[in-house]
């Protein structure tokens, strides 16, 4: 019983580098979702997706990109990191939209 | 619009005392979802208020649904030094908006 398990935990990026963070899940959940943390920001929706083969932009998409081939994960990139994006990332899935959601421990990306 | 207002921002309280903080929204709420996350920590859902007036107790937690479902309260009796955290609550989903918005969360620090 995981749950959510995001890699990696942490990660340094250099500005213009990429990088793929990888969330699973295994309570096969239709609903997953990639979101940011910054101080005093509270959680900032960045894409969700409703089922495989499915992806929507959430509250702040512009700079990541997602994909979801497999049910059970759900991948977020940044094609080229930015300081901006400096943050803590979290995953969470949920059974359906208007269940609670599940998060994972996170990932904390510094871009320097 | 989505939002969900929350207050107070920042919470101290001595251990052993009550704790209150208070979830408001400009337009009625179809369900409202309440989560801790602790320092350092990932955000762990809590429970979800549906009914208008609706009171859930989990513990020394004490959650509240306003009668017009446009506010809801956590209230914390007798704080504990594990009480430590920040408190979200979030709007759940309705209508075409299938996902939960999350407020900006109180931060309770309890002095021992």
């Amino acid at each position: 019983n995981a749950g959510v398990t995001q890699t990696p935990k942490f990660r340094v990026l250099k500005t213009g580098q990429s990088m793929t963070l990888l969330c699973a899940q295994d309570m096969n959940h239709e609903y997953m979702y990639w979101y940011r943390q910054d101080p005093g920001m509270g959680l900032r929706l960045i894409h969700y997706s409703v089922g495989e083969g499915t992806t929507a932009k959430g509250e702040v998409p512009d700079g990541y990109n997602v994909s979801r081939l497999k049910k059970q994960n759900f991948l977020l990139g940044l094609e080229s990191a930015a300081p901006s994006q400096t943050s803590v990332y979290f995953c969470a899935s949920s059974f359906q939209s208007r269940y609670g959601y599940t998060f994972g421990s996170g990932t904390r990306l510094t871009v320097v | 619009g989505q939002q969900v207002m929350q207050i107070p921002q920042y919470q101290h309280v001595q251990e052993g005392e009550d704790f209150t903080t208070y979830c408001n929204s400009s337009t009625t709420l179809s369900n409202i979802q309440w989560y801790k996350q602790r320092p350092g920590g990932h955000p762990v859902f809590l429970i979800q208020l549906v009914k208008s007036g609706e009171v859930k107790k989990q513990k020394r937690l004490t959650f509240q649904f306003g009668e017009a479902k446009k506010n809801s309260s956590l209230h914390i009796t007798a704080t504990q030094t594990t009480d430590v955290g920040t408190y979200f609550c979030a709007r759940g989903p309705s209508g075409g908006y299938q996902k939960v918005t999350f407020g900006t969360g109180t931060k309770l620090q309890v002095i021992p």
